[in-house]
């Protein structure tokens, strides 16, 4: 089956570029969309197709997907950026797919 | 705007049925391309995707749990019924209803969620 892994953790400074990665096979053939979900709240889409922001979310947030890595990156990450983030990919047969999840701390 | 809200039993005991509701506003699920999903998330990890019906009734399961869900929908009512049979302990999580981008297989808004736990 297919599936999605994210590595565990990333520290990153206050103001400094963060990048989460999210690793499947040929994954760069999919769309992969990136959700952030702050201590008990619902996950809020951050990246949708890639590399697309919904409406309302901060120009910081920035995606990328080739081969078979899709990176989330955060640029000048602030405070209120720490939380968990989760890939998601579609696969024919899997369906809907998430990663295991990333938690972010901006130290 | 588009809100979702899931409604249901905060507690199941083991072996019974679960029966969540949820009602949406902002959209309309007999638009073309529309659909609503439902997911859940134990403590601690990542959500887990279980069901999603489309605008024209298409439905699809997780492969893992397609023998115990059921979903559907009320057009007219805005809602979107989500039946699960034979809980176990392991079931119990935070379960959440989405909607889904049309032509696209990403969840951008989300329900609060609510909380099932299954004891005896």
């Amino acid at each position: 089956s297919f599936e999605l892994t994210q590595p565990p953790s990333v520290s990153v400074s206050p103001g400094q570029t963060a990048n989460i990665t999210c690793s499947g096979d040929k994954l760069g053939q999919r769309y992969v969309c990136w959700y952030q979900q702050k201590a008990g709240q619902s996950p809020v889409l951050v990246i949708y197709r890639d590399n697309k922001r919904p409406s309302g979310i901060p120009e910081r947030f920035s995606g990328s997907n080739s081969g078979d890595t899709a990176t989330l990156t955060i640029s000048g990450t602030q405070s209120m950026d720490e939380a968990e983030f989760y890939c998601q990919a579609w696969d024919s047969s899997t369906l809907w797919v998430f990663g295991g999840g990333t938690k972010l701390t901006v130290l | 705007q588009i809100t979702l809200k899931e409604s249901g039993p905060s507690l199941v005991k083991p072996t019974e049925t679960l029966t969540l509701t949820c009602t949406f506003s902002g959209f309309s699920l007999s638009t073309r391309e529309v659909g609503v999903g439902w997911l859940r998330q134990p403590p601690g990890k990542a959500p887990e995707w279980l069901a999603l019906i489309y605008w024209d009734d298409d439905k699809r399961y997780s492969p893992s749990l397609k023998s115990r869900l059921s979903i559907s929908k009320d057009t007219a009512k805005n809602q979107v019924v989500l039946t699960m049979t034979n809980l176990d302990p392991v079931d119990s999580a935070t379960y959440y209803c989405a909607h889904k981008i049309p032509r696209d297989y990403s969840l951008d808004v989300w329900g609060q969620g609510t909380t099932v736990t299954v004891s005896s």
